[in-house]
């Protein structure tokens, strides 16, 4: 059962535009959420993060959007770049629980920019 | 500062063989992991640690051993090397949250691509 979905596996935008990535989940207990983006052969690099008590967070080029009561957040990225193309994942933790706080990962949407 | 690094980059396992993965970090971070990435899919946790001496199991932790005595370290022991556990792993850590600044973000190592035939 999947707690953090992504529904689009690619996405193709042309350099200068707006990318919009979406991501769903199904955990009412998360409250805090991160954006990965991810190279070939590379590890995860941390792009941006929302609390749950905040409905938007920028940083740049970069943008999260949390609508908490239909459980959905979506990464802007304005304007593309070509640098931008990787597979971008969302993740998604429970603060409260008193352990670790390990992440819940989606499947990952494959961004292109197209030139 | 190297943050986090892994070793090896890849191995080719048999059926039935033992290997320890290397995870290394120079952050003086308390908090390590480790996540597991099939193709296709997002990554899953397998076991982590919040601090030397204390490790807990995650969400496929079937198959595997860790250790946690530094804050250095934290190795991934597979015991008996399955087809199932072909899948690249990727270390991580994160510093303890404070009162007054959230955090929660995780650094990633580069990983390593294991082959089991």
């Amino acid at each position: 059962d999947q707690q953090v979905k992504q529904n689009s596996p690619s996405l193709s935008v042309q350099e200068g535009r707006i990318s919009i990535l979406n991501c769903d989940y199904t955990n009412s207990m998360f409250d805090y959420f991160l954006w990965y983006k991810k190279y070939p052969a590379e590890g995860p690099t941390f792009l941006i993060s929302i609390s749950s008590i905040k409905d938007k967070n920028e940083d740049g080029r970069f943008t999260v959007f949390l609508n908490k009561s239909a459980k959905h957040l979506s990464l802007h990225i304005v304007p593309s770049q070509p640098g931008d193309s990787a597979v971008y994942f969302c993740a998604a933790t429970e603060t409260s629980g008193g352990g670790a706080d390990g992440l819940t990962f989606g499947k990952g949407t494959h961004l292109i920019i197209q030139p | 500062n190297a943050g986090v690094t892994q070793t090896p980059k890849f191995r080719i396992l048999k059926i039935g063989q033992s290997m320890t993965l290397q995870c290394t970090q120079d952050m003086n971070h308390n908090y390590m992991y480790w996540y597991r990435q099939d193709p296709g899919m997002g990554l899953k946790l397998i076991y982590y640690s919040v601090g030397a001496g204390i490790t807990d199991k995650g969400e496929v932790p079937n198959g595997y051993n860790v250790s946690r005595s530094t804050t250095e370290d934290f190795p991934l022991r597979l015991e008996l090397a399955a087809p199932s556990q072909t899948s690249v792993y990727f270390c991580a850590s994160r510093q303890l949250s404070k009162r007054t600044q959230l955090i929660y973000e995780q650094y990633f190592g580069p990983g390593t691509r294991l082959t089991v035939t």
